[in-house]
């Protein structure tokens, strides 16, 4: 079975700085997609960034990349020049590749960006 | 399009009543989830269906939780008796399915309190 651990529950940083969320995860398979999710205080679940396991280069939204290091299934979020409105819970995720399969979600990641 | 539409989107009931949430996905997607989020346990799937057949119901705590799809654009979520630790918030959220699934849209999910 595959599992996402997300071993901060909180984190508080100062605006403009930059921020890295933690994730790791536990699979036998070697296709997977690997994803965050933002939820603000609205409760909309958003889909900040996707990272395909076959791809060594690391993906990049804007602001927002990750740092996927497969052999040690580790795949953190780094958010640069952080923003007020970058607080939200955030969600590491697990899908396997090439079946019509579910996501697996961590405990989340409670981020305040503090003015 | 309207999203993945949930209803209601706050419920307050008493330990035993029966409680039903209802989820309305995007038209034309055709894989549809129930998720559980907790402070505790995070974001839990408890079910998903394909093409209105339930794939996978590992998730579902007991017997007292039940789901249906009846057709492509309409599911339950259905607890009978309700308990106090069933006290979270609920979402629903739907992909266009297959290699697709790795974009999930959420709807805004239903409070549930229970007394």
């Amino acid at each position: 079975a595959q599992t996402v651990t997300q071993s901060q529950p909180e984190m508080s940083v100062q605006e403009a700085e930059t921020v890295t969320l933690s994730c790791t995860y536990d699979t036998s398979e070697s296709n997977y997609y690997l994803f965050w999710y933002k939820q603000p205080p609205s409760r909309q679940m958003i889909l900040v960034i996707r990272q395909e396991a076959y791809k060594q280069q690391n993906a990049t939204e804007n602001r927002f990349s990750v740092n996927f290091q497969k052999a040690a299934k580790s795949f953190s979020l780094k958010i640069s020049d952080s923003q007020l409105g970058d607080t939200a819970m955030y969600f590491c995720a697990f899908m396997r590749m090439n079946r019509d399969d579910k996501i697996i979600f961590g405990k989340g990641t409670r981020l305040h960006i503090l003015p | 399009d309207a999203g993945v539409i949930q209803s209601p989107r706050h419920e307050v009931t008493e330990m035993g009543q029966e409680v039903t949430l209802r989820c309305k996905p995007i038209s034309g997607h055709n894989s549809l989830f129930w998720y559980r989020q907790t402070m505790m346990r995070g974001l839990e799937l408890l079910i998903y269906f394909n093409n209105n057949v339930p794939i996978d119901d590992s998730g579902m705590p007991e017997d007292r939780f039940s789901a249906k799809m009846p057709n492509a654009s309409f599911s339950t979520l259905k607890i009978q008796p309700s308990e106090p630790r069933d006290s979270a918030v609920y979402f629903c959220a739907s992909s266009r399915g297959g290699l697709a699934n790795e974009k999930l849209f959420f709807g805004s999910g239903t409070q549930l309190s229970v007394l």
